[in-house]
């Protein structure tokens, strides 16, 4: 079945510094592969998302690339504050139309990313 | 404001005890989906539905149903409660009816301890 794997499941970094999770993914059939942030007690909340018909994608200190071939992605956070602990979720999905296949979401286990001040 | 709304939040019941969480969503979303989130296992998804009357299993649907009698609604069945279903549960919903391609926006959660 469809799996996604994410690492480092802990990653410490220094206030300033970047952070990168990586992410693999099963399913070539997956085109869409969000990432969300969630702090402690909270929901899961959307920070970017590429689709696979993009390499890059960049929101202010955010970025997000994806290699297709090797079927793995990954989150880098640069200049990194305080703000941004909390705990990190990759997905990856498979868009197929209705009357196809399945139209799941698969998450990887998480990354708990501690910036130290 | 938009928002996808769980009840109840936290719940502490005993093992065959029917319950029902409920999810509601203001978004007019088609995609409505149920999650639940354990430690070291990520969030991993129960069931979900693409439209009303459409719902189908996720990779964890055991010991669960769900219903879409509206587009609205989505609540989460647990017919016979065990200790194992214990868990961080989350409902989650998107815009989009005919591909999983489209940001989902979750509720508060919903924390259920089965004793």
């Amino acid at each position: 079945g469809e799996n996604v794997e994410q690492h480092p499941s802990t990653l410490s970094v220094q206030e300033g510094d970047s952070a990168v999770i990586k992410c693999t993914y099963s399913d070539s059939a997956s085109n869409y592969f969000p990432w969300y942030k969630q702090e402690l007690g909270k929901r899961p909340q959307l920070i970017i998302d590429i689709r696979s018909n993009v390499g890059e994608k960049k929101d202010q200190r955010i970025a997000v690339t994806l290699n297709k071939t090797a079927k793995h992605f990954s989150l880098h956070i640069t200049e990194t504050q305080p703000e941004d602990s909390a705990v990190y979720f990759c997905a990856a999905s498979i868009n197929w139309n209705y009357g196809g296949a399945t139209n799941k979401l698969i998450f990887g286990t998480g990354t708990l990313l501690a910036v130290q001040p | 404001e938009a928002q996808v709304t769980q009840n109840p939040r936290y719940l502490i019941t005993v093992t065959g005890k029917k319950l029902t969480v409920t999810c509601s969503q203001n978004m007019n979303h088609e995609y409505m989906s149920w999650y639940r989130q354990d430690p070291g296992l990520g969030l991993r998804q129960i069931y979900y539905s693409m439209n009303v009357e459409v719902t189908d299993k996720g990779d964890v649907p055991e010991g669960y149903k769900v219903s879409r009698k509206e587009k609205r609604n989505f609540p989460l069945i647990l017919e016979s409660p065990s200790p194992n279903q214990t868990s961080l549960y989350f409902c989650a919903s998107s815009p989009s009816g005919t591909g999983m391609d489209q940001p989902q926006h979750f509720g508060d959660g919903t924390r259920l301890s089965i004793l």
